[in-house]
């Protein structure tokens, strides 16, 4: 079975300084994808990264920044210099992938992320 | 590509109607997918399709719930007398090909349910 911890429920910062979101994952796959999701106020999963359990390689885009480490299951999600507009609730989602490609994707509790001008 | 589309937004019953949501994917995308999300929860997988095919149903999809995805492109959730537990919001995802590389779920703004 899978499962996806995000233990911090709500943060909030104030602008401009740095947040990370942290998620920790369990898995049996040796093959297996970890998302991120993002979710504003208007409901809508945004999709924001996926990785490979082959690819521990950090990511960065823009403000966004992922850190993949196999060794403590974790994939934590760093934004640098927070906006109000990343106000919103984040998920770290897993999934496994199965002979037909096919993924069920499950996600972790979500942290609500509050930006403070 | 326009996204995934669903309708209604908002929907709000009595105990024991039946409701239907639906789901427009993108365009060319053959899978397609209901998730359920309850307050303060993440989605939680219902069902999935491939094209017109359901290939998977969640044990959270009981005998009142049916979807179906007639000719490979929209798909229905209709749920049958419902329940003040079934309030939630209803997700619909789609994604392209089974190529790994390709199957990114990317969802709609979501069908808000409450049952008074």
């Amino acid at each position: 079975a899978q499962k996806v911890t995000q233990a911090q429920t709500e943060i909030s910062v104030v602008e401009k300084e740095d947040v990370t979101l942290d998620c920790v994952y369990e898995t049996r796959d040796t093959t297996y994808y970890l998302f991120w999701y993002k979710q504003p106020p208007s409901g809508e999963l945004v999709f924001l990264i996926r990785r490979n359990s082959f690819d521990e390689q950090n990511e960065i885009s823009g403000r966004y920044s992922w850190n993949f480490q196999k060794s403590t299951s974790s994939f934590n999600f760093t934004i640098t210099a927070s906006q109000v507009v990343d106000s919103a609730v984040y998920f770290c989602a897993l999934s496994e992938a199965d002979s037909g490609g096919y993924q069920k994707v499950t996600f972790g509790t979500g942290t609500k992320l509050q930006v403070i001008p | 590509d326009t996204g995934v589309s669903q309708d209604p937004r908002h929907k709000i019953t009595k105990r024991g109607q039946n409701v239907t949501f639906r789901c427009d994917p993108i365009s060319e995308h053959n899978r397609l997918y209901w998730y359920r999300q309850t307050l303060g929860q993440g989605p939680e997988f219902l069902t999935y399709f491939q094209n017109e095919a359901q290939l998977e149903k969640s044990r959270l999809l009981s005998d009142r719930f049916s979807a179906e995805r007639p000719k490979g492109s929209f798909s229905t959730l209709e749920i049958q007398r419902t329940e003040q537990g079934d309030s939630a919001m209803y997700l619909c995802a789609s994604s392209r090909g089974q190529e790994v590389a390709k199957n990114i779920q990317y969802f709609g703004a979501g069908t808000r349910l409450s049952v008074l």
